[in-house]
């Protein structure tokens, strides 16, 4: 099975700044099934970036992603205030758990 | 616009069971297979399983299997997620998300708290 690994788990910036974070794969991930949500607090996840490089509907262009077989990243190129959250990786296979353990984004 | 609109928050006692409902709008709703997914307080998100709405289909993570049942209405587009012999680890928020492009889930919806306890 597949175990996603994200780094670091906390990162602190300041708004402007660039944020960018991590997630590895115990194996490579099969046809570039990869893909990241942002979630804030009492919120449900919300669909940042779908097939590695794809952003969702709505999604403003400072976050990208990146990568390819094991090493996957996010870059918010410049933080807003909203951008401050928790961030998931996610792989879509046959392993039962999908999702990396998070990066959480704080203000420093 | 797409929309999963789900129950209300419960309580429920140990030993009891759940059934948590999700209500599909702006979309075909036997075109798109739902995942369920939980949160327990303060931790990561954990895949509880999937149907096909269009045959009923379901596959379930194999930590719920035997606890967990996913059903459909078609003529409501609303799936169901049942889980049983709740204890106090299964207090959670439970989340239903549509299947999206290359295996994400797009959207989510605003999530049922699940309450466990004597």
């Amino acid at each position: 099975e597949i175990v996603l690994t994200q780094s670091p788990g906390t990162l602190s910036l300041s708004p402007g700044e660039r944020a960018t974070l991590s997630c590895r794969a115990s194996q490579s991930v099969s046809s570039n099934y990869l893909a990241w949500y942002q979630q804030k607090p009492g919120q449900a996840p919300r669909l940042l970036i779908y097939g590695v490089s794809s952003r969702a509907t709505g999604i403003p262009d400072r976050f990208s992603g990146s990568g390819s077989g094991t090493d996957f990243t996010l870059t918010i190129s410049r933080l807003e205030p909203e951008d401050f959250a928790v961030y998931y990786c996610q792989q879509y296979g046959s392993s039962p758990v999908p999702f990396g353990g998070g990066t959480k984004v704080e203000i420093k | 616009q797409v929309q999963l609109v789900q129950s209300g928050a419960e309580v429920k006692k140990p030993g009891a069971s759940v059934k948590v409902s999700c209500k599909a709008s702006g979309y075909t709703f036997t075109s798109y297979y739902m995942h369920w997914v939980r949160q327990a307080p303060g931790q990561g998100l954990e895949w509880m399983g999937i149907i096909n709405p269009s045959s009923g289909i379901t596959t379930y993570a194999q930590k719920f299997q035997g606890r967990v049942t996913m059903t459909r209405d078609t003529s409501t587009s609303t799936v169901y997620m049942e889980l049983s012999s709740l204890r106090s680890e299964d207090t959670a928020v439970y989340y239903c998300a549509r299947a999206y492009g290359s295996g994400s889930y797009n959207p989510w919806g605003q999530g049922t708290l699940v309450i466990v306890s004597s």
